[in-house]
């Protein structure tokens, strides 16, 4: 079975700085995807970022980046230039990947991280 | 291209009652996935379902079951509500194929009282 750990319950950051949010897991599997999830108070579960472990390169969206670790099981992601907007509770998830490169379809999340950004 | 819809946003149920929720996927996804969440345990994973089959299964009583239609619209029921399930469920379709995202609908807050 595979564990997600995300050690920070909150953090806090001022617009325009920078943070950076950490997310370890456990698993026998070498194939497999990990994600960052946001959800605002709207509850809205929104794909922030995406990493194939078989990609050493790590993934990166606008003002938003990961470092992957895969030795390490380590996946963390940074988010410059914060925004107001940032706001919100952050998860890590893992999927397992099938053979032939689809994927298992369920989602194993962290505890996830409230992540406040102060004007 | 409409995303995930979920009926109904929310409801208010009495112990012992049983709900159905209901969940749309993205137009071409044939996954869905169901998950819980509650401030004392998080998101947790419910069931998937592919092509009306379920593929997988997470750890939880079978008051909890669920369906997929041959629309690929899924549903889930839980019967003889406790207290306990008081929780957001979201419905999350994918691809599967290719890019392994996992698209979410707004949920459905569910209240047992």
């Amino acid at each position: 079975a595979q564990t997600v750990t995300q050690s920070q319950p909150e953090m806090s950051v001022q617009e325009a700085e920078t943070v950076t949010l950490s997310c370890t897991y456990d698993t026998s599997e070498n194939n497999y995807y990990l994600f960052w999830y946001k959800q605002p108070p709207s509850r809205q579960m929104i794909l922030v970022i995406r990493q194939e472990a078989y990609k050493q390169q790590n993934a990166t969206e606008n003002r938003f980046s990961v470092n992957f670790q895969k030795a390490a099981k380590s996946f963390s992601l940074k988010i410059s230039d914060s925004q107001l907007g940032d706001t919100a509770m952050y998860f890590c998830a893992f999927m397992k990947q099938r053979a032939g490169g689809t994927s298992y379809g369920k989602l194993t999340f962290g505890q996830g991280t409230i992540l406040t950004v102060h004007p | 291209k409409a995303g995930v819809t979920q009926t109904p946003r929310y409801l208010i149920k009495t112990r012992g009652q049983q709900v159905t929720l209901s969940c749309s996927p993205i137009s071409g996804h044939r996954s869905v996935s169901w998950y819980q969440q509650t401030p004392g345990q998080g998101l947790q994973f419910l069931f998937e379902y592919f092509s009306e089959t379920q593929r997988n299964k997470g750890n939880f009583p079978g008051r909890f079951s669920g369906r997929q239609f041959s629309n690929s619209r899924s549903e889930m029921n839980v019967s003889t509500l406790e207290l306990g399930d008081s929780a957001l469920y979201l419905c999350a379709s994918s691809l599967t194929q290719g890019r392994a995202e996992a698209f979410f609908g707004q949920g459905t807050r569910l209240t047992v009282v």
